[in-house]
């Protein structure tokens, strides 16, 4: 299997910071994707992490240790309309084009 | 918006019947991938298409079939429908097949319940 471990839920307030890790199976790994998907919606696409380190997106960040098999996204502002599912999807080249998907981590923003 | 259609929005069907869910990719992709979300499994990968071609295989039951058009669009075979194959279906695209990190872009999705 592919090892994929995200937390299940998490919460947050507006304007706050969260951190979203994902944790993985390091054979074979050559980099990790992250998408958005609002309940109901498609997965959107928000960051592809090959290097190790932190890339910023505006609000949003995504952090690879490709050592420790480990990714975060970060998510600074809150709003309410972050409130949504994140996937998690580490990329092997072995496995040509298909995405392994975590479960995601359903994020709630309160007011 | 991300490029990719999907048809139908929303599918009831019965059990045991077969139904058909249209993909077309954003202009100028080649790969097409089909995946399938239900509640208790999360999104499970398909099937893959390159410019016509198969070229990878997931947890696709053999009920399940798919093909890809010399248009490039592509459609998903469902047939002896089960209470269980209740989903929601992405269909993805991305330019390349080349074993390498492409970003996949997914079309909206068919809401499929079998009664």
């Amino acid at each position: 299997g592919q090892n994929i471990d995200q937390p299940t839920e998490m919460t947050a307030t507006e304007g706050a910071i969260v951190q979203i890790n994902c944790t993985y199976q390091t054979s074979g790994f050559n980099g990790l994707f992250w998408y958005q998907q609002h309940a109901g919606e498609a997965p959107t696409f928000l960051s592809y992490n090959v290097l190790d380190g932190l890339e910023e997106k505006g609000r949003f960040s995504s952090f690879l240790s490709r050592s420790k098999g480990y990714s975060y996204l970060l998510l600074k502002e809150l709003q309410m309309k972050d409130s949504a599912s994140y996937l998690c999807a580490p990329f092997r080249g072995s496995t040509l084009g298909r995405l392994y998907f975590g479960r995601g981590t359903q994020l709630t923003v309160w007011p | 918006d991300s490029g990719v259609t999907q048809t139908p929005k929303h599918l009831i069907t019965a059990t045991g019947q077969r139904v058909t869910l249209r993909c077309s990719p954003r202009s100028g992709d080649l790969s097409v991938y089909w995946y399938q979300q239900s509640l208790d499994q999360g999104l499970q990968f398909l099937i893959q298409y390159y410019n016509g071609e198969e070229r990878a295989k997931g947890n696709i039951l053999e009920r399940f079939s798919a093909q890809q058009f010399p248009d490039l669009h592509s459609e998903l075979n469902l047939s002896s429908l089960e209470l269980g194959d209740s989903a929601l279906y992405f269909c993805a695209s991305s330019p390349l097949d080349r074993g390498a990190a492409d970003t996949q872009y997914f079309g909206p999705g068919t809401r499929l319940t079998v009664l």
